[in-house]
């Protein structure tokens, strides 16, 4: 099956640096999505980007399908942007089933 | 908009007994849903695919007659944990995929479920 990897897994920010975060998929992909999975558990949608660049406010990502990666770039960041980042494929022809890394746990310090 | 709840958000339950959990979206129709478990500290992993009036599709290794399924509108998705035991203990996670949209998914907030 399709392999998604993440890098780092872990990373420790001062507040108000910058990072990015990785992901790489093994194959075509007609789907990815970046979530924010919060300390509650509940997973928010920051982008659904399986093509392209996109933005939103402090956050920004970018997927270049062809040599299959995405990138999720946090700007000035906050404690609140502690939590695991999870990116997640669809492959090419596999309806809507999603494929998860294993996430990326970031831990934004005052 | 695509507003995804579950219910409920967490539940205690005896060894052996049953346990159903709802998965609901508010505001908009989902031909498909997912349901998804996750250990501590893990990734998710998708237990099935639920579609509106049809049989639910099982991944690999996962009991059909233990996670019972059903998609009986456009907008509910039921998980019935059957004969529950402690090692069926963890973080059960639906999402909806937007009917006629691109595919992109939802979460629900999860449910935590601890089998004694």
């Amino acid at each position: 099956g399709i392999q998604v990897e993440q890098s780092p897994p872990d990373l420790i920010l001062q507040e108000g640096a910058n990072s990015t975060l990785r992901c790489n998929f093994s194959d075509s992909v007609n789907n990815l999505q970046w979530f924010h999975q919060n300390p509650w558990g509940q997973l928010i949608n920051l982008f659904y980007i399986p093509s392209g660049t996109k933005q939103n406010g402090r956050l920004s990502a970018t997927t270049v399908a062809t040599e299959r990666y995405s990138l999720l770039y946090i700007s000035s960041s906050q404690t609140t942007d502690s939590g695991v980042y999870f990116c997640a494929v669809v492959i090419s022809g596999a309806n809507s089933k999603l494929t998860f890394g294993k996430g990326i746990t970031l831990s934004v310090r005052p | 908009g695509a507003v995804v709840s579950q219910h409920p958000s967490r539940v205690i339950c005896k060894s052996g007994t049953s346990v159903k959990i709802e998965c609901r979206s508010l505001d908009f129709q989902a031909t498909t849903m997912f349901w998804y478990r996750q250990f501590p500290k893990q990734s998710l992993m998708l237990m099935a695919t639920s579609n509106e009036g049809s049989k639910a599709t099982y991944e690999q290794g996962v009991e059909k007659d233990k996670f019972l399924i059903n998609h009986a509108s456009l907008t509910l998705s039921t998980l019935t944990v059957t004969s529950a035991h402690p090692e069926d203990s963890s973080f059960y996670i639906c999402s909806a995929v937007l009917a006629g949209g691109k595919n992109e998914q939802f979460f629900g907030p999860g449910t935590r479920l601890t089998v004694l």
